[in-house]
């Protein structure tokens, strides 16, 4: 059974540039949410997409944007790329069937360098 | 606002020693409670959870419980090895929203 995997595994950018990183959930998963993780930090919420809509989101600018399909993978996309948006970005799925509140599945992440 | 403390690291033990990490939260209501952990060039797992207070969660010998009355979920292990060195983060989840919030991280490393 294959976990979350994400894509790519790393990936360097240059500032003003737009970047788009991939997400395919756990089998039988169909909620996916994205994390940024700075280093030394712990990971801080981007948004999540259930039945391809965002459902919530965290404190990020309209730069960040995403998209789910309908397979249940989703698109993380951030345009006109700061220095400051280097960081480990991860994704999490989760069932929004299964009972037991929240448990999330991580990806190994996508660390992103914007020089 | 909702948020996580943890104690700061790193965190430095001999092998088989006892290990506490210590979180307190803010969160309106009853949030869930987790600890996950990341291993080097990895993504988080899930270590434990508990969901309602004095649930003590635990797994591959940790545990933790969660107390309503001090707001924390101290992470324990009683004998802690040389591949128990990760880095260890406290987060919650409120009832009816989607998003964890994360603590800074706790870096434990175990000598041999």
């Amino acid at each position: 059974d294959a976990g979350v995997t994400q894509s790519p595994t790393h990936l360097i950018k240059t500032r003003g540039q737009q970047v788009t990183l991939r997400c395919s959930p756990k089998s039988g998963h169909d909620t996916v949410s994205w994390y940024q993780q700075a280093l030394g930090q712990g990971p801080q919420f981007i948004f999540q997409y259930y039945e391809e809509e965002e459902r919530q989101r965290g404190n990020f600018p309209d730069r960040f944007s995403g998209h789910q399909f309908p397979n249940y993978s989703s698109e993380l996309n951030v345009n006109a790329l700061l220095l400051g948006d280097s960081a480990l970005y991860l994704c999490a799925s989760s069932s929004s069937v299964i009972q037991g509140w929240g448990e999330q599945y991580f990806g190994p992440g996508t660390r992103l360098t914007v020089t | 606002g909702n948020s996580v403390t943890q104690m700061e690291g790193p965190v430095t033990l001999s092998e088989e020693a006892f290990l506490t990490i210590n979180c307190t939260y803010t969160a309106t209501g009853y949030p869930s409670l987790f600890w996950y952990v990341q291993y080097p060039g990895e993504g988080l797992q899930l270590l434990l959870k508990a969901t309602k207070a004095d649930d003590k969660g635990s797994n591959k010998g940790f545990e933790a419980t969660y107390r309503k009355e001090t707001t924390s979920f101290h992470l324990e292990k009683g004998s802690v090895q040389v591949s128990d060195s990760a880095v260890y983060f406290c987060a919650l989840a409120r009832q009816g929203t989607y998003k964890y919030i994360f603590g800074t991280g706790t870096r434990l490393k175990v000598l041999a």
